[in-house]
């Protein structure tokens, strides 16, 4: 059975830094690329960025870029979102999401809340 | 970036209507279009993926199209436990992008 299983949130500062974690059991990690995508309280769902199988490929939405790093370890089987100077804007629920070759995502974790407030 | 514009925002609808939801691309991506079941609490669910093809698991009245650069989600008869959010997503080029959502509700 897939698992995804977000680890790391919570409250945090503006400006400061969190780092969320993936588990992922249940299939070969290292065969697939991974994404996070986001919710922000009453807001939609938004794509945050995604790496490749190997790692050497990732891409982000504008408003994260030089912010965020998405990485993963695939002898750990762990997907990683390193988040610096966060905003208040970056307050949302994180979800990690497998991403078939095609692109689509098929499995998703259960979401790990992030709030960032003073 | 690609602009998704999902229609009607919201809808309520009867048990055992049929319902369509709309997902209309600001330019070609193809059939590179999946969408997703969304309930609170709970993490998005895949309905749909390459426009057409079924996500594993999901009733068959559940059912993807295309027509153009427009795409839709049909229910042949709805469900209670069809109410949610839908949402579409585009997967041709990076920035990936969702639509901003229909949220469906029983009458």
């Amino acid at each position: 059975e897939v698992q995804l299983v977000e680890s790391g949130g919570g409250l945090v500062q503006p400006g400061r830094s969190l780092k969320l974690s993936c588990a992922a059991s249940g299939f070969t990690f290292s065969n697939y690329g991974m994404a996070w995508v986001c919710q922000a309280p009453t807001k939609g769902l938004e794509w945050v960025a995604s790496i490749s199988t190997g790692g050497g490929n990732t891409y982000y939405r504008d408003s994260v870029k030089g912010r965020f790093t998405i990485s993963r370890d695939n002898a750990k089987n762990t997907l990683y979102l390193q988040m610096d100077s966060l905003r208040s804007e970056d307050t949302a629920t994180y979800y990690c999401a497998r991403q078939r070759s095609s692109g689509h995502f098929d499995y998703w974790g259960q979401g790990v809340m992030v709030t960032v407030s003073s | 970036d690609i602009q998704l514009t999902q229609s009607p925002s919201s809808m309520s609808a009867s048990l055992g209507d049929r319902v369509s939801l709309t997902c209309q691309s600001s330019q070609g991506i193809g059939n590179y279009l999946s969408w997703y079941q969304h309930k609170p609490g709970k993490p998005p669910k895949p309905m749909i993926y390459y426009a057409t093809n079924l996500a594993d698991g999901v009733p068959s009245r559940f059912s993807g199209s295309r027509s153009g650069s427009d795409y839709s989600l049909t229910i042949s008869s709805l469900e209670s436990e069809d109410t949610a959010i839908y949402y579409c997503l585009q997967y041709d080029e990076y920035p990936y992008t969702f639509g901003a959502g229909t949220k469906l509700e029983l009458k």
